[in-house]
């Protein structure tokens, strides 16, 4: 089955900061996703770029997806002690998702 | 965007009896709803895919017998834990795709405690 995987890291970074995460997948997908997920709380979808797309901007997050090394990255600017959370991406194939491990972010104020 | 709800938020059973959770779409019909698994700090796990009216496809190792789900309307699909063991102690979050729509609308998740 198909897995996006980031980057086994936790980030504790200023309030102010960027905050960068990294996945990497094996398969060909459709699209990769990002979704973000408070402690013992469901998922919020955070973006998506599709797989010919190379960069998608959505407020403060910026997604970039290379296909030809199997990764994407998530960057949030300027973070807020709010964007303290679990950050997950996942890529689609065959109609389903596959979740990578997940980047938990502490944005200290 | 589209809300999806889970019944209950919390559950603890004792060990052998069943526990069934329920995933509504409140908004929208869904065509499609899936059940994830995931364990504390883990990633989520996908157990099975359900289409309306239709037997729910299980990933490989999830025993379909334990784990029953039903998705009789297009707006609420159940999971039923048969025989509960502490082992299956976990969150377990549903989500929902309606349409020709990609996006998959989360519910808030139920955590299960077997005691």
């Amino acid at each position: 089955s198909q897995q996006g995987e980031e980057d086994p890291q936790a980030l504790s970074i200023q309030e102010g900061e960027n905050a960068t995460m990294n996945c990497s997948y094996k398969t060909s997908i459709n699209n990769l996703q990002w979704y973000r997920q408070n402690s013992g709380r469901g998922l919020v979808h955070l973006i998506l770029i599709r797989s010919n797309e190379r960069e998608k901007h959505s407020g403060r997050l910026r997604v970039t997806l290379d296909t030809s090394k199997k990764s994407s990255s998530l960057l949030i600017t300027a973070s807020r002690a709010a964007d303290t959370a679990s950050y997950f991406c996942a890529t689609e194939g065959n109609n389903r998702l596959a979740f990578g491990k997940g980047n938990q972010v502490v944005v200290i104020p | 965007g589209a809300v999806v709800s889970q019944h209950p938020s919390r559950v603890i059973c004792k060990s052998g009896t069943s526990v069934k959770i329920e995933c509504r779409s409140l908004d929208f019909q869904a065509t499609t709803m899936f059940w994830y698994r995931q364990f504390p700090k883990k990633s989520l796990m996908l157990m099975a895919t359900s289409n309306e009216g239709s037997k729910a496809t299980y990933e490989q190792g999830v025993e379909k017998d334990k784990f029953l789900i039903n998705h009789a309307s297009l707006t609420l699909s159940t999971l039923t834990v048969t025989s509960a063991h502490p082992e299956d102690s976990s969150f377990y979050i549903c989500s929902a795709k309606g349409g020709r729509s990609y996006e998959q609308y989360f519910g808030p998740g139920t955590r299960l405690t077997v005691t």
